[in-house]
């Protein structure tokens, strides 16, 4: 069973430090892995999409990694502002009929 | 550029009502259409989804219905809301064609809450 694992729930951290979200999955076959932000009701907003030959990815101060052979990926947050909070959210898809299939979110709160 | 407009934002239903949510997405032809339902602590479920006017893949069976009246408008619908209902419903559309590498754009959303 395709599956997105997301660690942690959530996270809260002070303004101007750094974090890593966790993203596992166990979707095979392995299209691509997709990063979204959620602000609080609001839809989801992608902010990077990872292939399987792509190790590193950066949008400005957000990068993320893929380790295909682990079947692991991260979100790394460099230098958080209180924009930053919202949900992450994990997205793997299988070249499967292009399923996706979606984590539950990292909830992400940046207190000054 | 394409933009997307869902409504209404909120909306609180009796038990037994009926519903109706509207999508419509401008800059665009021809989109893949997507309803979503966000439930807390869960991943965002595919409803429906739709390829082309009058065509509708449901991916779960319940107790709503999804129609694309036009090639920008998506509308999902029920004839009697139930309390299982309740929860937060998202319209996405994607490029016509291969989705691989193409991303999901979404609406704000629908809270939708059933009483």
């Amino acid at each position: 069973k395709n599956q997105v694992e997301q660690s942690p729930q959530s996270l809260i951290i002070l303004e101007g430090k750094n974090c890593t979200l966790q993203c596992n999955y166990t979707v095979s076959p392995f299209s691509n892995l997709r990063w979204y932000k959620q602000d609080t009701g609001r839809g989801p907003v992608s902010l990077t999409i990872m292939t399987f030959s792509e190790n590193t990815k950066s949008n400005g101060r957000y990068t993320a990694t893929l380790d295909a052979d682990t079947k692991q990926s991260s979100l790394h947050i460099t230098a958080s502002q209180l924009s930053d909070s919202a949900s992450y959210i994990c997205v793997v898809t299988s070249r499967n009929y292009e399923k996706l299939t979606f984590g539950t979110g990292t909830r992400l709160t940046i207190i000054p | 550029s394409q933009t997307i407009h869902q409504w209404p934002a909120t909306l609180v239903q009796p038990v037994g009502s009926p519903l109706s949510l509207e999508c419509t997405v401008e800059g665009t032809s021809n989109p893949n259409l997507y309803w979503y339902r966000q439930a807390a602590g869960r991943g965002l479920q595919l409803l429906f989804y739709s390829v082309g006017i009058g065509q509708i893949s449901s991916e779960v069976p319940q107790n709503l219905s999804a129609s694309r009246p036009q090639d920008r408008q998506f509308i999902l619908s029920s004839k009697k809301l139930l309390l299982s209902d309740s929860g937060f419903y998202l319209c996405a559309w994607s490029w016509e064609g291969s989705s691989y590498n193409s991303p999901l754009h979404f609406g704000n959303g629908t809270r939708l809450t059933v009483t």
